[in-house]
């Protein structure tokens, strides 16, 4: 399978504890985002990288959040002092050079905050 | 699997009609447009897209349709099968400037046998 992956699918946290979610994007993609989507919305836009420069970020990116993409490949999303209200599906994407605005997109890894 | 989209609108269509769906978008700046299917517990899949500069674009069994001047934008399935019941999402892109990629809220289409 040569898609968007992620790892976990799913995560079970204590309030206040760290967790670090994967994402490994299509393999010559150079641009990777994340987002985070809750019930009943749409995925809403956390941050990106062109290869391993993170290029924005956006305002729901709290400081407890940071992503990295040390190698210009695979991501890593941490998320510090988990609150109930982190629980969402967070998703990852990526994109080529050929089409840059064509996202496609992983499973999602299933966050929920107890 | 979890359900996407719980308290969203919602178009219910026979099989075999054909399914219009709507979108209003935000931002007249936005240059590309793009329409998403999300199946419960999966990503986003890609369906179609269109540039600024069109009106219009078809793909096999999809057509969406841009009205830049009202701001809406449509995607029309012919022949719903029961296989295109999932959640359906808009895209705005703006790609000059600050890059922004908006969602819109979805919209969840039933196909009844």
């Amino acid at each position: 399978d040569t898609g968007v992956s992620q790892d976990p699918r799913h995560k079970i946290t204590k309030r206040g504890q760290n967790v670090t979610f994967r994402c490994d994007p299509i393999s010559e993609h150079n641009r990777l985002y994340w987002y985070r989507q809750t019930l009943g919305q749409g995925p809403e836009f956390l941050t990106y990288f062109q290869n391993e420069a993170q290029l924005e970020k956006s305002r729901l990116l709290s400081d407890r959040f940071s992503a990295e993409r040390p190698k210009g490949s695979f991501s890593t999303l941490e998320i510090q002092r988990t609150e109930q209200g982190d629980s969402a599906m967070y998703l990852c994407a990526s994109s080529g050079y050929r089409d840059q605005e064509t996202q496609y997109f992983g499973p999602g890894t299933r966050l929920l905050v107890l | 699997g979890e359900s996407v989209g719980l308290h969203l609108p919602t178009l219910s269509v026979q099989e075999g009609d054909n399914s219009i769906i709507n979108c209003a978008y935000s931002n007249s700046a936005s240059d590309y447009f793009i329409w998403y299917k999300q199946e419960s517990g999966k990503g986003p899949q890609f369906i179609i897209d269109i540039r600024s500069n069109m009106d219009k674009r078809q793909g096999q069994r999809v057509t969406v349709l841009l009205n830049k001047t009202v701001k809406h934008l449509s995607l029309q399935i012919a022949a719903t099968q029961p296989g295109d019941s999932a959640v359906y999402f808009c895209a705005e892109v703006t790609t000059s400037g600050t890059y922004k990629y908006i969602f819109g809220t979805g919209t969840r289409l039933k196909v009844l046998a």
